[in-house]
């Protein structure tokens, strides 16, 4: 089973400042990474699939990079709306786990 | 639009049993793969069970592997998930999420309902 591991567990960032959110795969996943953002008592949101195709309605300053086993989330101008969590999720076979998050907060 | 709407959450005892649906709109079920994903309290997310469009192919992940049945009647746009032998580790909000298949057979999950909470407790 593939094991997807998120760094750092916690990213404090000043609004209008660029995140940056790392996940890695325990096996080479080509580009089959989904990443979701999860606002406290929200479900989660499809951010980007494929590894870097936004999904419909995302905005432009979220941006998805990386194959193989190494992937990057960056968020260009941290808006107000955007602190929250971040999960990674492989999709290269099954089962298709889920990353244990990074919560982007305020600083 | 698409919409999710799970039911049927709330509390049961351990070892008890407890079935959870997810009703849908705005898209053909028959179409689409379905999969349940449980987050527990302050935890991450868990997939945990997937089922194909015409419901012959299910998986699941090994937390939940011989207790949990899912199953679909996509004439009444539902899917939904047969929990038994419960204990407290499945207390958890459990979402129903509609599955876009890529890669080699695994999906990524493009619309997911609200979620219900199953609490697990004597």
């Amino acid at each position: 089973e593939i094991v997807m591991t998120q760094s750092p567990a916690t990213l404090s960032v000043s609004p209008g400042e660029r995140a940056t959110l790392s996940c890695r795969a325990s096996q080479s996943i080509s580009s089959n990474l989904a990443w979701y953002q999860q606002r406290p008592g929200q479900p989660p949101r499809l951010l980007i699939y494929a590894a870097s195709t936004r999904a419909t309605g995302i905005p432009a300053r979220f941006r998805g990079s990386g194959s193989g086993t190494e992937f990057t989330l960056t968020i260009s101008s941290l808006q107000s709306e955007d602190f929250a969590v971040y999960y990674c999720q492989q999709y290269n076979n099954r089962p298709q786990p889920f990353g244990q998050g990074t919560t982007v907060e305020i600083k | 639009q698409v919409q999710l709407m799970e039911s049927g959450g709330g509390l049961v005892k351990p070892r008890g049993s407890l079935r959870v649906s997810c009703t849908v709109s705005g898209f053909r079920l028959s179409e689409y793969y379905m999969s349940w994903i449980r987050q527990a309290p302050g935890k991450g997310l868990e997939w945990i069970s997937s089922i194909s469009t015409s419901g012959s192919i299910t998986d699941y992940a090994d937390s939940v592997k011989g207790r949990f049945i899912v199953s679909r009647v996509n004439a009444n746009n539902s899917v939904y998930l047969q929990m038994n032998s419960l204990t407290a580790d499945d207390t958890a909000v459990y979402y129903c999420a509609r599955e876009m298949i890529g890669g080699q057979g695994g999906g990524y999950f493009d619309n997911w309902g609200q979620g219900t909470l199953v609490t697990v407790s004597s």
